[in-house]
């Protein structure tokens, strides 16, 4: 089974241009998640979707961030216009709850660079 | 709130010796505790869970966790550190009623040959 993918894995842009990241979950969790790692910092939640609706977004740092996921199933997380301290690592996670147990699965994340 | 205090940011052990990673966690609830490691280069891969069932939890790996209440705490442990268990781990929290994971800062494991 693929587990969750990222595209791409390394983006470097210049301050004011716009970025996008896509997510692939793994088939079939309706769960999708987006964090991130600053330098230096802990990585922290951005946003959460159920299918094709945000859940909880209280993670988004600002209204540069716009996260999606039409037909619930990849979602992207658009950052227009980009500011220097958007660079970090950006992680996609994604899970289905059994038995009420849940277990959040990771992406290799996308390192985004803002020079 | 939770949140999540890994008490080492490097950790240095020789090969063939046991691993501590130190983890203390304040929740308001019956939370969920996991450990991540992240390899160089590579995504977050999960090592163990700890959700209510025994204190003590195996992973993959040769990893364990002792979950204790009464200290709050979370420890990582391994008997026998081998050279590609070389990574940065993450202890993680997440409380009943939200499901956004908090982490921890991380702590480096390094070994030596």
């Amino acid at each position: 089974e693929a587990g969750v993918t990222q595209f791409p894995s390394h983006s470097v842009i210049e301050k004011g241009q716009t970025v996008t990241l896509r997510c692939d979950p793994i088939s079939g969790h309706d769960n999708l998640y987006w964090y991130r790692r600053v330098m230096g910092k802990e990585i922290k939640f951005l946003l959460h979707f159920v299918k094709e609706s945000k859940q909880d977004e209280s993670g988004m740092p600002n209204n540069r961030f716009l996260a999606e996921r039409t037909g619930g199933t990849y979602s992207t997380l658009k950052v227009q216009p980009a500011e220097l301290e958007d660079s970090g690592v950006y992680f996609c996670a994604s899970s289905q709850v059994l038995a009420g147990v849940e277990t959040q699965y990771f992406g290799p994340g996308t390192r985004l660079l803002v020079l | 709130a939770q949140s999540v205090t890994q008490l080492d940011s490097h950790v240095s052990v020789s090969e063939g010796t046991p691993v501590l990673l130190r983890c203390n966690y304040s929740s308001s609830y019956s939370p969920s505790l996991f450990w991540y490691v992240q390899h160089p280069n590579k995504g977050l891969q999960l090592l163990l869970k700890y959700t209510s069932a025994a204190t003590l939890v195996k992973g993959i790996n040769g990893f364990e966790a002792e979950f204790k209440k009464s200290e709050t705490s979370f420890h990582l442990t391994k008997p026998s550190a081998h050279m590609s268990d070389a990574a940065e781990y993450f202890c993680v929290v997440m409380d009943t009623g939200r499901r956004a994971l908090t982490f921890g800062s991380g702590t480096r494991l390094q070994v030596q040959p």
